[in-house]
């Protein structure tokens, strides 16, 4: 079945810790990938996408994902995270030829002073 | 300009009341959304358009009315909602892609909808 998981509902990291939130996607052909940011209230921002190129794509913010289509992931990474990445973030796909764009649950980022 | 705009950001409304949400992009896209989402869950896709037509209705219920006057503007016409649909009520647009994909949505902020 055609699906996005993020494994992780919650994490917790240090201010200036180190961060990864996973992403795995389960579709025939390598659809088009997000990660989107939502701070309580309001809307969705878009961080980075992928849809061919450098595995490795940069995003706003100091994020950067990366795409492994051997493991069909699209992990999100921040070097040294700040109070205010504190929020809810979403992984989202756009298949082939498909008018939707579907997210995984989430994962709650919790900082730690 | 990459800004979706909805109004109002707020509402309150009755069971027996209609009201109307609006969302408006100026970005050319000819692809419109309307999310509907809960605290502490993801966006649920409700209605898609694609070129002004309506290429998805995720099974929503018939007080749930979306309309695409033009390219640029989307509402959703509410009618004898339920306490149940109190929720997050977001637009999005996207335009097409290369090869048969979606590019990337751009949000509204949302209208935060109460039904009292």
């Amino acid at each position: 079945a055609q699906s996005v998981t993020q494994p992780d509902i919650h994490i917790t990291v240090s201010e200036g810790a180190s961060l990864e939130l996973r992403c795995n996607y389960s579709y025939g052909a390598t659809p088009y990938l997000f990660w989107y940011v939502q701070s309580p209230g309001q809307g969705l921002q878009l961080l980075l996408k992928y849809f061919s190129g450098d595995t490795l794509v940069q995003g706003i913010k100091g994020f950067e994902a990366e795409f492994k289509r051997s493991q069909s992931s699209f992990n999100l990474r921040k070097p040294s995270v700040h109070w205010s990445d504190a929020a809810e973030y979403f992984c989202a796909v756009a298949p082939y030829r498909d008018d939707k764009i579907i997210f995984g649950k989430g994962t709650r980022l919790h900082i730690l002073p | 300009d990459t800004e979706v705009t909805q109004t109002p950001k707020h509402l309150v409304m009755g069971m027996t009341n209609k009201k109307s949400l609006k969302c408006e992009q100026h970005m050319g896209h000819r692809a419109m959304y309307w999310y509907k989402q809960k605290a502490k869950k993801p966006p649920e896709l409700m209605f898609v358009y694609s070129y002004e037509k309506l290429s998805i209705n995720e099974s929503v219920p018939s007080r749930f009315s979306p309309e695409c006057p033009n390219s640029s503007l989307l509402n959703l016409h509410l009618h004898a909602l339920q306490p149940e649909d109190s929720a997050l009520y977001l637009c999005a647009s996207s335009q097409d892609g290369q090869g048969g994909f979606r590019t990337e949505a751009f949000f509204g902020q949302g209208t935060r909808l109460t039904v009292v």
